[in-house]
């Protein structure tokens, strides 16, 4: 069974500080990481992709990712309020098709101000 | 931007009714998606296609079912709703090949009440 594992929090972080999401997945054919940002009550938001190994940065946000340690990760530096959501972890597995996106349960990150 | 909408928003309904959720995609997607999530929990698969006349369940089971006569439009049905099927249902799409790397979009949701 194909699993993307978050540690489900939450994190709490002050702000200004730099936010660290960890994620694990189980298929070592994986193809393209996704991070979402959801805020409460409200449907989640594309924020970050990555399909190749080392860093992709996006203003605050960077996501890193270990094809060989079958990790993904994303932060976030100089953490404002405004990033106090859950943020999701997805993976396209080696299977394809529709099904082949696979969410983990998500991280609730706070940031304090 | 993504260009996906969900009608209607808010919906409060009464046991034993007929419902359907609109999902809308101006993107030329081929695939969509049907998740439900409750308040604080995880995303589930409820159901998905391919393309146009394909269908398939997801991972978890639902009494729901849905059609994919055109591109674009990806409703969902409860014939007759219940209290148990009160939560947030979210419709995404995403597109084939290549540009499947690019991820899903979602719509903004519905919240479904049924009393």
């Amino acid at each position: 069974q194909k699993e993307v594992e978050q540690n489900s929090g939450p994190l709490s972080v002050p702000e200004g500080a730099i936010a660290s999401l960890n994620c694990t997945y189980s298929d070592r054919g994986s193809q393209s990481f996704f991070w979402y940002r959801q805020y409460s009550g409200k449907s989640p938001e594309l924020i970050m992709f990555i399909y190749s190994n080392g860093d992709k940065e996006d203003g605050r946000f960077t996501a890193q990712l270990n094809k060989a340690s079958q990790y993904v990760s994303l932060l976030i530096r100089d953490s404002q309020p405004s990033d106090s959501a859950t943020y999701l972890c997805a993976v396209i597995n080696s299977g394809g098709g529709a099904d082949g996106l696979t969410f983990g349960k998500g991280t609730h990150l706070i940031i304090q101000p | 931007e993504a260009d996906i909408y969900q009608t209607p928003r808010y919906l409060v309904i009464g046991t034993g009714k007929k419902i359907t959720l609109e999902c809308s995609q101006t993107m030329g997607h081929d695939k969509m998606y049907w998740y439900q999530q409750d308040p604080g929990m995880e995303l589930h698969l409820i159901h998905y296609s391919y393309g146009v006349n394909s269908t398939e369940k997801g991972d978890l089971s639902s009494e729901s079912t849905v059609s994919r006569i055109r591109t674009e439009h990806f409703p969902l049905t409860l014939e007759s709703a219940r209290p148990s099927h009160t939560s947030q249902y979210l419709c995404a799409s995403s597109a084939r090949g290549g540009a499947s790397l690019l991820g899903a979009f979602f719509g903004q949701g519905t919240r479904l009440t049924v009393v």
